[in-house]
C-alpha cells in the first residue's frame, strides 16, 4: 500500500519565521503535487513536481522533489498570516496515473 | 471557465435517507474523480471516470454508494440509506488525462 507521510502534523509559528514541511514515502511517484486547503473548501493546487531533484519556486514558497521521487519538501520563507491553512502533498499512482494518494496534511497557523 | 463546481455545498440529512451530490468538471477535462475527506485526514480516493466510463472504484465505496457520469460531462454521487459514518466532505476533481487534478469546493454531508 502506498502511503505519504507528512510532518509535522501541526505547526504554529510567528509571522516572519521560516518553516519546512516534509512529505515522505517508501514508494516512487510519477509526480507529486502540493495543495493548500482552507476550512470548508476544496484543495487548491500550488505546484506539481515531476523530475527527481526538481526545485520550483512560487514567491516565498520553495518546493523540492527528492532525487528518487519518493519524498518532497515545502519551504516557506517569512511566513505571513495569509499562509495559514492545511498543506497537503499528493502523489500520482495507479496504471495511467489516475489515482492520487494524499498525505494527512500539515496544518499551519501563522500568528500576526 | 470557472473551474470545478459542486452542488450542494452543504447537506444535512437524517440517518437512513438517500442523498445525491452533483459535480460539474472543467469543460475540457475528460477525467472526473470523487474523493471523501474526514476531519484531520487528507482526501481518500473513491472512484474515477474516463469520459462516461467508470474505470475504478475504491473498496471504500460500499454498495450503498453509486456514481454516474451519463454523458461524460457532469457526475452524480448517490448515497443510499445514509449512516452517521458517511458524514464527511465529498470532493470532486477533474483532469485532462493523467495531468494534474483540480478540485471543486466540496459538499459537506452531515448525517444526524
Amino acid at each position: 500500500t502506498q502511503l505519504l507521510e507528512q510532518s509535522p502534523q501541526f505547526l504554529s509559528i510567528q509571522e516572519g519565521e521560516n518553516l519546512t514541511v516534509y512529505c515522505n514515502s517508501s514508494s516512487v511517484f510519477s509526480s507529486l503535487q502540493w495543495y493548500r486547503q482552507e476550512p470548508g473548501e476544496g484543495p487548491v493546487l500550488l505546484v506539481t513536481v515531476v523530475t527527481g531533484g526538481e526545485v520550483k519556486k512560487l514567491k516565498r514558497l520553495t518546493f523540492q522533489f527528492g532525487d528518487a521521487r519518493k519524498d518532497s519538501s515545502l519551504h516557506i520563507t517569512a511566513a505571513q498570516p495569509g499562509d495559514t491553512g492545511l498543506y497537503l502533498c499528493a502523489g500520482a499512482s495507479g496504471t495511467g496515473g489516475f489515482k492520487t494518494i494524499f498525505g494527512a496534511g500539515t496544518r499551519l497557523f501563522v500568528k500576526a | 471557465d470557472t473551474g470545478v463546481s459542486q452542488d450542494p455545498r452543504h447537506k444535512i440529512t437524517k440517518r437512513g435517507q438517500n442523498v445525491t451530490f452533483r459535480c460539474d468538471p472543467i469543460s475540457e477535462h475528460n477525467r472526473l474523480y470523487w474523493y471523501r475527506q474526514t476531519l484531520g485526514q487528507g482526501p481518500e480516493f473513491l472512484t474515477y471516470f474516463q469520459n462516461e466510463a467508470q474505470l475504478e472504484k475504491s473498496r471504500l465505496l460500499s454498495d450503498r454508494f453509486s456514481a454516474e457520469r451519463p454523458k461524460g460531462s457532469f457526475s452524480t454521487l448517490e448515497i443510499q440509506r445514509t449512516e452517521q459514518g458517511d458524514s464527511a466532505m465529498y470532493l470532486c476533481a477533474s483532469s485532462q488525462e493523467a495531468r494534474t487534478q483540480y478540485f471543486g469546493p466540496g459538499t459537506r454531508l452531515t448525517v444526524l
